[in-house]
């Protein structure tokens, strides 16, 4: 079956600019995760949705990053006034919730801030 | 405070060796402990996970074990063969959130 998908793969913006990332989880995976890894380094957790609804955005770096999911499926991760320190590979993951540990990763999105 | 502390940063081992990659966390609270598998250009795969109320857990190859009452887990490869070369991350968290450790990149010699 699908995995998670990630669009676009690569993704070159300007300072300043609005980017919006998509993620298309498993298909009846409930529960819908976004990471940031920067080279070199582990993922990092931004925010957690469960269903609609964001269980947990504590990772969030400020108030430019925010994350939707309105019918509980695909979820779009937007970022205003892009900075260059923004760049990095954003990373979905997707589990089927209901207490369900495992968390299956898209291959990400390369954000470049230039 | 870093949540969870992964060691070594790199690691070379020859054909059929033993790789082993250690990794500790901070939060008692933890109850799931993964080890993701990680290709250049692609996203984290996840290869063997743990939880707290059991010592070990093998699957093929991989052997995870793990000890509570230090705080530490460990990723065993058996006969690590040239395939095997990507980067591990080991994570620790509970059904919401998981902390990553910074990676350990694995080079199998043939």
């Amino acid at each position: 079956g699908a995995g998670v998908s990630q669009t676009p793969s690569n993704k070159v913006t300007e300072k300043g600019k609005y980017v919006e990332l998509r993620c298309d989880p498993i298909s009846g995976h409930t529960a819908l995760y976004w990471y940031r890894q920067s080279l070199g380094q582990g993922p990092e957790f931004l925010i957690y949705f469960q269903g609609t609804g964001a269980a947990d955005d504590s990772g969030l770096p400020n108030d430019r990053f925010f994350a939707v999911r309105p019918e509980g499926s695909v979820s779009t991760l937007k970022i205003q006034r892009t900075e260059r320190g923004d760049s990095a590979v954003y990373l979905c993951a997707s589990s089927r919730g209901q207490g369900s540990y495992e968390q299956y990763f898209g291959p990400g999105t390369r954000l470049t801030v230039t | 405070q870093q949540q969870v502390k992964q060691s070594p940063q790199s690691l070379i081992v020859q054909k059929g060796g033993i790789s082993i990659i250690n990794c500790a966390y901070e939060n008692t609270a933890f109850d799931y402990f993964p080890w993701y598998q990680q290709f250049p250009g692609k996203g984290p795969a996840l290869l063997i996970a743990i939880r707290p109320d059991v010592s070990e857990k093998k699957e093929g190859r991989f052997t995870i074990s793990f000890n509570k009452s230090a705080k530490q887990f460990s990723l065993h490869i058996m006969d690590s063969q040239p395939g095997d070369s990507a980067t591990y991350f080991c994570a620790a968290g509970r059904v919401d959130k998981f902390y990553f450790g910074s990676g350990t990149k694995l080079n199998v010699k043939p």
